[in-house]
């Protein structure tokens, strides 16, 4: 059971360049969370899941897409970056049906844009 | 809305002293739950302790223990006996609602010294 998985771990890109994050979870959760954390603060909701095929937006979407083709997966897009996404990201997922509430999180991927 | 302060930025101890870490939260929801993650250097997110809104029993597990008090909103984290491997930032955290839209608290960093 590997839990979340994270790709890349880091990544450099230049501005107004693309790329998508992965994040892959392996426990049937049916909600899934994208979270970015900027130096010395918390977490910052981007975008979530409830299940395939539903997504919503969080605290901070601007600059982001996400979609749920799958129960296991939840990329995130940066269409075109810039510097104020510099950032870790962490995926995470749980499972409300049970009543855990317990939000199980990747190792985050380290972004910076330049 | 909700919220979460952590009003300590860094607290700094030498080891086998002990330190509580405070959390203050803010909902209007009488249904919420109360989380403490750990994030060590390495970067992680280490889940430690969930609370929901109808459980103000205190826990303790070994060296860790909470006090939640409805009746101030706050949800402090206690360390007994401090060693240096305790040395992290430490998150409060609360969802609420269905959709499990967790909001982190800015974090404390604590810093134990041999």
């Amino acid at each position: 059971n590997a839990g979340v998985t994270q790709t890349p771990k880091f990544r450099i890109l230049k501005i107004g360049q693309s790329m998508t994050l992965q994040c892959t979870q392996d426990m049937n959760h049916n909600y899934m969370y994208w979270y970015r954390q900027d130096p010395g603060m918390g977490l910052k909701l981007i975008y979530y899941s409830v299940g395939a095929g539903i997504t919503d937006k969080g605290e901070v979407p601007n600059g982001y897409n996400v979609s749920r083709s799958t129960t296991e997966d939840f990329p995130l897009r940066l269409e075109l970056a810039a510097p104020s996404q510099t950032s870790v990201y962490f995926c995470a997922s749980s499972s409300i049906g049970t009543g855990d509430y317990e939000q199980y999180f990747g190792p985050g991927t380290r972004l910076t844009v330049t | 809305a909700q919220k979460v302060t952590q009003a300590q930025t860094e607290i700094s101890v030498v080891e086998k002293e002990d330190v509580t870490l405070d959390c203050v939260y803010e909902t209007r929801d009488t249904t919420y739950y109360l989380f403490w993650y750990k994030q060590p250097p390495s970067g992680e997110l280490v889940f430690l302790i969930r609370r929901n809104s109808f459980d103000e029993q205190n826990e303790i597990s070994g060296r860790y223990s909470w006090n939640f008090q409805k009746s101030t909103s706050s949800f402090n984290f206690t360390i007994t006996a401090s060693q240096v491997v305790d040395s992290a930032v430490y998150f409060c955290a609360l969802i609420r609602g269905v959709n499990n839209d967790m909001r982190f608290g800015a974090g404390t960093r604590l810093t134990v010294k041999p």
